[in-house]
């Protein structure tokens, strides 16, 4: 069976640190990967989403940026976190030879930037 | 752009009753309906997903169903439970699937409370 993890589970940063969360799918290979924020009082907004090792694409322009660099690894990261980064970041993943394209979420990783 | 909205936006019942959230999007053109529960500061769990040619699906107490044409869905609890209690959400995937790659767009989801 497949599962989704993400990590850390929980992290506090200051405003202008860096960030680095990991997300890794096991049991399946080439998934559709996303990351997506939700953010207290609002939806869930999608971030990036990746359909293969090294592409991304971006959805809403902001100063965090996404890599994949292997196929069941996506990572989210910024250089300088603002406030406004605060959040709970949400990854997915879909398979690719399913024409159902049901997603599947991870635990997330809380974020509060302070 | 696609816009699901979820009404109510919160729902308090008691034990035993039967319930009903709804969905609405803008854009009748999706490939898929997904309902989604979270628990607080957890990840989302599908519960039900309904393709744009079905009109219903079933999993135990659970019943979603899907008028495209209208944009309208609707997931149906039978008997609700205390451990039913958690924000339901709705989401759409638009398009065909040659043009989708699984984007999802999400309502803002109902927050049900099932009490003792």
């Amino acid at each position: 069976s497949q599962t989704i993890h993400q990590w850390p589970a929980t992290l506090v940063q200051p405003v202008g640190s860096p960030l680095s969360l990991e997300c890794t799918v096991e049991g399946t290979s080439n998934p559709n990967l996303y990351w997506y924020r939700q953010a207290a009082g609002r939806g869930l907004q999608l971030l990036f989403y990746s359909v293969g090792i090294g592409q991304i694409s971006s959805e809403v322009p902001q100063n965090l940026s996404a890599s994949r660099p292997q196929d069941r690894q996506f990572i989210l990261s910024s250089k300088k976190l603002l406030l406004s980064d605060s959040g709970f970041y949400l990854c997915a993943w879909t398979k690719t030879l399913n024409w159902s394209y049901e997603q599947y979420f991870g635990p997330g990783t809380r974020l509060t930037v302070t | 752009k696609q816009e699901v909205t979820q009404i109510p936006a919160a729902l308090s019942v008691p034990e035993g009753e039967n319930l009903v959230l709804n969905c609405s999007f803008t854009d009748s053109a999706i490939y898929n309906l997904q309902w989604f529960r979270q628990d607080p500061g957890k990840g989302l769990t599908s519960l039900l997903l309904i393709q744009s040619s079905q009109r219903e699906q079933t999993s135990g107490r659970l019943n979603a169903s899907l008028d495209k044409s209208s944009g309208r869905s609707t997931l149906y609890i039978a008997a609700s439970q205390p451990g039913d209690s958690a924000t339901y959400l709705c989401a759409v995937r638009p398009g065909n699937r040659g043009s989708t790659l699984g984007r999802l767009y999400f309502g803002r989801g109902t927050q049900l409370t099932v009490w003792p």
